[in-house]
């Protein structure tokens, strides 16, 4: 079974400096899809971005970017130009790519709450 | 286009009764999931359904919980019996399709509180 870590259960940043916050994984197979999901006080799920294991380019949504390193089975975000409305309660989430029902499925970290300082 | 709808938001039930959630998912999306969220915790899978189909149930209680996708409305969540341990944020997420990889989208969550 696939497992997700985020080691780093608090953090916290200056506004308009940059913060990065840890994600790894274990698994056993060789496609799959990984995504970053940002969980705000109103605790709506909000997806920040996704990353295709078969890529080899890390993806990018405006001030969000990931380091996708697939040997070390690693998967941090980076925010960049901190905003106060980036604090939030961030999942890293893991999905299969193959099987009916083991593609169905996402196996979330247990998460890491950002605090951005004024 | 709407996104995932689930309601109540809130929900307050007294121990032993029972709890329904509601869920549609978003305009073109034939799959729904059903994730728990316990108090300080991620949130855990429980059950992936298609229209009258059951797909993957591996994350369901074994007692009290039940899922259905009718053909017709929306998906819901049964607990029967509720006991305090089922207090907790329930989400529901949709997709079109597994097997590509779309994103999965989530509703804003209903919040049983057991008294």
């Amino acid at each position: 079974a696939q497992t997700v870590t985020q080691s780093q259960p608090e953090m916290s940043v200056q506004e308009a400096e940059t913060v990065t916050l840890s994600c790894t994984y274990d698994t056993s197979e060789s496609d799959y899809y990984l995504f970053w999901y940002k969980q705000p006080p109103s605790r709506q799920m909000i997806l920040v971005i996704r990353q295709e294991a078969y890529k080899q380019q890390n993806a990018t949504e405006n001030r969000f970017s990931v380091n996708f390193q697939k040997a070390a089975k690693s998967f941090s975000l980076k925010i960049s130009d901190s905003q106060l409305g980036d604090a939030a309660m961030y999942f890293c989430a893991y999905r299969s790519a193959g099987g009916k029902t083991s593609g169905s499925r996402l196996t979330f970290g247990e998460g890491t709450q950002l605090t951005v300082n004024p | 286009n709407a996104g995932v709808m689930q309601n109540p938001r809130h929900l307050v039930r007294r121990r032993g009764q029972e709890a329904r959630l509601r869920c549609s998912p978003m305009k073109g999306h034939s799959h729904v999931y059903w994730y728990r969220q316990l108090p300080e915790e991620g949130l855990k899978f429980m059950v992936y359904l298609q229209k009258e189909n059951i797909i993957d149930e591996s994350g369901m209680p074994k007692e009290r919980f039940s899922a259905e996708f009718p053909k017709e409305g929306p998906s819901i969540l049964r607990i029967q019996q509720v006991v305090r341990g089922d207090s907790a944020a329930y989400f529901c997420a949709s997709s079109p399709r597994t097997l590509s990889g779309n994103t999965i989208y989530f509703g804003e969550g209903s919040w049983l509180t057991v008294v």
